[in-house]
Formats: structure tokens, C-alpha cells, sequence
């Protein structure tokens, strides 16, 4: 596998379920993105982990719990989701940081659909 | 207020032609980066082309060029010689400050390649 790998690819899943996405990269980086991605709207940063740990929460309800086990692996654990939240959650990961440019990397997205 | 505004919500171009798709930003600092991607039906997101606020040279990679005008705020994407590969969702990025890697998206621009 190269890249950035997200599975699911696609997801349906009612509001009282409980369900996880997970995201690896194999590019050796340091920094680990989820974005959310709504029909019309722009790409919406939700949570940022460089080096493992969680430097960014932009507000999203408790209902998304990320985890970051090592600098490979990104989950994104939902619970009791909303009908809004369907939407397309793509992963990034980059260099981190320490390098000049902070290009990320995406991967394929899991499109989610909450009934 | 919106830091990456993409007026045009869809092209459709010519294949073998030119197309030039608009990106203005706003922002205080003196060091950021701005970036392109490329979103095929598909979903995943490609990355297509960086330039940074000291660069002196517009960046280009392939048939990709940015045309980056700082005193107007200006980073359009030139995309020659358009291939019916080229049909996909586009958008402009930017980081600001150092040490800063979060991206702000700007809504994209969808193009459409006429064979």
C-alpha cells in the first residue's frame, strides 16, 4: 500500500450506531489530519494530531471522538451521529511542521451516509 | 471573514485549451504558502502545486502553473493544454505563519473538459 489509505469507502449507518473510520498513511509523517467535506461548502478542518497528540479541535461536537494511536494510524470513532453529519471524511497526513512547505497528503475519503 | 475566495463555481473548457481558474486570499502574515488540489469524482484529493509568500518565481509543475501576484492577493491556477483528465473540482489552499500547517480551503471551482 502507498499513500494515504481510508476505509471504509463508504459508509451507512443509523443515528443510534456506533462506528469507526480508519485512516493509515505510509509516508513516513509526522502530522495527521480528518476533515469533513458537506455538499457546497468548503473543507472543513475537525482535528489535527502531530506526533500523536491532538494539537487541534475545531469544535466538533463529542459525537466525533478521534484516536491516534502511532504516527501511521488515525481513527475517528462515531456515536449517535446527526443526519447532518453525512458528509465525505477525508484524512490528510504531512511532513509536519519542521518542513517548508506543509503539503498534505489526502486520502480517498469515506463517504458517510447517517439515516 | 472568508480567507480564500474561488469566484468561479464552474468551467468548461476546451480540451487541448488553456484554462485559468481564479484564487485570492487574505491574510495579515508575511510567511504563508498556498497551495492547489484536485478532486476527481472519485473524491480523493491531489495535490497539485505549492507556491510560498518569498518565492520569487511562479511555481509550475507540468502543465499546472500558478500565477501569483502578491500585491493583489492573487494565486490563479493555469492548467494548459486541457485533457479530459483534467475534469474534476479544484481548489485553492492556504497555510499561514511558520510552524503553522493548517490549510483554509476555498469552495472550489468545478471544470469541465469538452472533447
Amino acid at each position: 500500500e502507498t499513500g494515504v489509505t481510508q476505509t471504509p469507502r463508504h459508509l451507512v449507518m443509523g443515528m443510534t450506531n456506533k462506528k469507526s473510520l480508519k485512516c493509515e498513511q505510509h509516508l513516513g509523517h509526522n502530522a495527521m489530519y480528518w476533515y469533513k467535506q458537506s455538499a457546497k461548502k468548503p473543507l472543513e478542518l475537525m482535528f489535527v494530531y502531530n506526533f500523536k497528540e491532538q494539537t487541534e479541535n475545531n469544535s466538533v461536537p463529542s459525537r466525533f471522538s478521534p484516536e491516534c494511536p502511532n504516527s501511521s494510524h488515525l481513527f475517528l470513532h462515531l456515536h449517535t451521529l446527526q443526519p447532518e453529519d453525512s458528509a465525505l471524511y477525508l484524512c490528510a497526513s504531512s511532513p509536519g511542521p519542521q518542513t517548508a512547505t506543509y503539503e498534505q497528503y489526502f486520502g480517498p475519503g469515506t463517504r458517510l451516509t447517517v439515516t | 471573514a472568508q480567507k480564500i475566495t474561488q469566484t468561479q463555481p464552474g468551467m468548461f473548457v476546451q480540451e487541448k485549451e488553456a484554462v485559468t481558474l481564479d484564487c485570492t486570499y487574505d491574510t495579515s502574515d508575511q510567511s504563508y504558502g498556498l497551495f492547489w488540489y484536485k478532486q476527481p469524482s472519485s473524491g480523493e484529493m491531489i495535490f497539485l502545486i505549492y507556491q510560498g509568500s518569498y518565492d520569487e518565481q511562479n511555481a509550475t509543475e507540468g502543465r499546472y502553473s500558478l500565477n501569483f501576484q502578491k500585491a493583489r492577493k492573487s494565486a490563479n491556477l493555469v492548467i494548459s493544454a486541457s485533457q479530459l483528465g483534467d475534469s474534476a473540482m479544484y481548489f485553492c489552499a492556504m497555510r499561514e505563519g511558520r510552524g503553522d500547517y493548517k490549510l483554509s480551503f476555498g469552495a472550489g471551482t468545478t471544470v469541465t473538459v469538452r472533447a
